[in-house]
């Protein structure tokens, strides 16, 4: 248990579709971020919400939106997606305290295919 | 260009012996180090860490160390053993406040795998 969790673990979308991501974590953590792997290359930072506030949009196309309701969800909603776009998508989470950062978690990912 | 480099795909190494896994990283304002490890079909589990004002920390069979100098990064782990097989990834980041917001950049990993 990474007190991270994510769903639906897997999802297969067609271009024109429409869906969510959604993250929870259940570690008292005030940042949150969205991270996509895609194959044989490294983890690549999407979005960053610091206390609910969105701080980093990392260049990411607008077909990717974030929504942080509190500061225990975070939702990453899709929309005209392109097949490039298939990858695994992480969502982790940290805590900011006593002046520092300290590690993030990560939760199991949701593996998505756009056909 | 990439800010942190794992310069080696894959590791393949004998139980019991040691794995060394290496990391470079260019920018000088990172100021923490981790070391990530991932099982396939799961999230990337936080292994160790260490901050810029030390060169070495341990805990159990796992020690990370810096040298600042060469801006390098190791992770030996002693004795391996078969369920280490995993892909780690080292990340750096800045661990103080401000804008930051606690942001890691990752390497691309090294593939792990330890033989019974």
């Amino acid at each position: 248990e990474t007190g991270v969790t994510q769903t639906p673990r897997h999802l297969v979308m067609g271009m024109t579709n429409k869906k969510s991501l959604k993250c929870e974590q259940h570690l008292g953590h005030n940042a949150m971020y969205w991270y996509k792997q895609s194959a044989k290359k490294p983890l690549e930072l999407m979005f960053v919400y610091n206390f609910k506030e969105q701080t980093e949009n990392n260049s990411v196309p607008s077909r990717f939106s974030p929504e942080c309701p509190n500061s225990s969800h975070l939702f990453l909603h899709l929309h005209t997606l392109q097949p490039e776009d298939s990858a695994l998508y992480l969502c982790a989470s940290s805590l900011y305290s006593g002046g520092r950062w300290n590690e993030q978690f990560f939760g199991p990912g949701t593996r998505l295919t756009v056909l | 260009d990439q800010q942190v480099k794992q310069n080696s795909p894959s590791l393949s190494v004998q139980e019991g012996r040691i794995s060394i896994l290496n990391c470079d990283y260019t920018n000088s304002m990172f100021d923490y180090f981790l070391w990530y490890k991932k099982y396939p079909a799961e999230g990337p589990t936080f292994l160790i860490s260490i901050s810029s004002i030390k060169d070495k920390n341990e805990d159990g069979r796992f020690t990370v160390f810096l040298n600042k100098s060469a801006k390098h990064l190791s992770l030996h782990i002693v004795p391996s053993q078969p369920g280490d097989s995993a892909v780690y990834f080292c990340a750096e980041g800045a661990e103080a406040g401000g804008t930051s917001y606690g942001k890691l950049t990752f390497g691309q990993g090294t593939i792990l795998t330890v033989h019974p």
